[in-house]
Formats: structure tokens, sequence, C-alpha cells
């Protein structure tokens, strides 16, 4: 398809658990970011890719999350020793050069975090 | 204190009614705002960029006061299919987007 794709849509693991997600964004833009949403809560930035630019990891949580980006394509979010607030709709955006003025992101569908 | 505030709600309006949601932001740097739209368990959709002069979108209107930090969304005429959570977002360029908590917005008929 055209858009977003992350996969899985829902993942349920046991506390202490690693997890990977993966995110396709659209082909040709050049910006990826990964945010997550709680129940009933906003969308919390967590990391942000551009270019070939070092990524802005500022969002991060702790040091048990990190992500890669490759070949500035498809990237790879990963939770190590999963906790059960990790729990959360993961989400990740992409966009094109250009999105501070048109502020479009486009997201996929979101993985569906469960910790038990 | 958090980057971008939003009243959460929820506002229950009939249909017909004229809404104002407000937003404030922390950094002063911010250069680009936004509204988005997010529909139950669906993923957040632009909704309108909120320029310094204001601007319309048909019954939606955005508006920005620097001086406060302030953003507001003016939904007139509202219908049932306005029903959604609104996003106000905030960006400095070459960072990413970073998006309040929402508001909720019921529409009934």
């Amino acid at each position: 398809g055209a858009g977003v794709s992350q996969s899985p849509s829902n993942k349920v693991t046991e506390k202490g658990k690693d997890v990977e997600l993966r995110c396709d964004p659209i082909s040709g833009h050049t910006a990826l970011y990964w945010y997550r949403q709680s129940l009933g809560q906003g969308l919390e930035f967590l990391i942000y890719f551009q270019g070939n630019s070092a990524p802005d990891k500022s969002g991060l949580p702790s040091d048990r999350f990190s992500a890669e980006r490759t070949g500035g394509s498809v990237s790879t979010l990963t939770i190590q020793r999963t906790q059960q607030e990790d729990s959360a709709v993961y989400l990740c955006a992409s966009s094109s050069p250009g999105t501070s003025i048109t502020g479009e992101l486009f997201f996929g569908e979101g993985s569906r975090l469960t910790v038990l | 204190r958090k980057e971008v505030e939003q009243d959460p709600g929820p506002f229950n309006v009939p249909e017909g009614a004229t809404v104002a949601f407000n937003c404030t932001y922390s950094n002063s740097a911010s250069q680009s705002f936004f509204w988005y739209r997010q529909d139950c368990r669906k993923e957040p959709k632009l909704l309108m960029s909120v320029y310094s002069s204001g601007n319309e979108d048909g019954r939606f209107t955005a508006q920005l006061n620097r001086a406060s930090q302030y953003i507001s969304l003016l939904i007139r005429d509202s219908k049932l299919s306005d029903s959604a959570t609104y996003l106000c977002v905030v960006n400095q360029a070459g960072t990413a987007l970073i998006f309040g908590k929402g508001t909720t917005l019921s529409v009934s008929s």
C-alpha cells in the first residue's frame, strides 16, 4: 500500500521480555517519527529521524528504548525488559521535506503493545 | 510544565452549535502550529495549519496569538461527524512535532 505500515498491529508480551516494533514509511519520505499513546492520553514523542542527520532521541523514556532506521527507510523500535507501564499504542509517522511548514505527518495504524 | 496544554473536555454540544478549543504552548521558539483530528481508535490526521493572521477552512477557524502563546480552534455549525479528539500541535524547524493531549468533542442530535 501507499501508506505507513506498522507491524505487528497487536503484541501481547510478558513483563521482562524484549519486543521489536517495525515501521515502513511512505516511499520518499525523509523524516520518520515514533510516538506512543497511552489510553486517554495524547501523543508522547519518542524519537525522530531526519534524512542522514543524527536522530533526536530526546523523547525516549529510558535506556530500555532504542530505535534504528536502516537505509533511510524501515525503522525498528526496540523495547528491552518490558514493563507494564510500557503498554500503549506505538505510532509511527513519516513526512516529506518541508513538514515544518505543512505540518503533515502521515501516521500508521499503530502497534498496540500490552505487557502482562 | 507541559509543552502544549489543552483542556481535555469533553465538550458535549448539540448539532449546529459553535464550539471553541484553546491551547497554550510553553516554548516561545515554536514556529509552526497545527490542529490535528483523531477519531476513536484511529490515527491522527492533519486538520489545518494555524497562521499568525488567522485562517479559515469552511466551518473551521484557527487563530494564533504569539504574544500570549495561545492557539484556538473554532468550529461553527457543528455536525455529528465533528465528534473526535482535536490535538493542538507545535513545531520548531528541524524538530519533531509536539502534540497536546487533545480536547474531546461530542456532538449530539
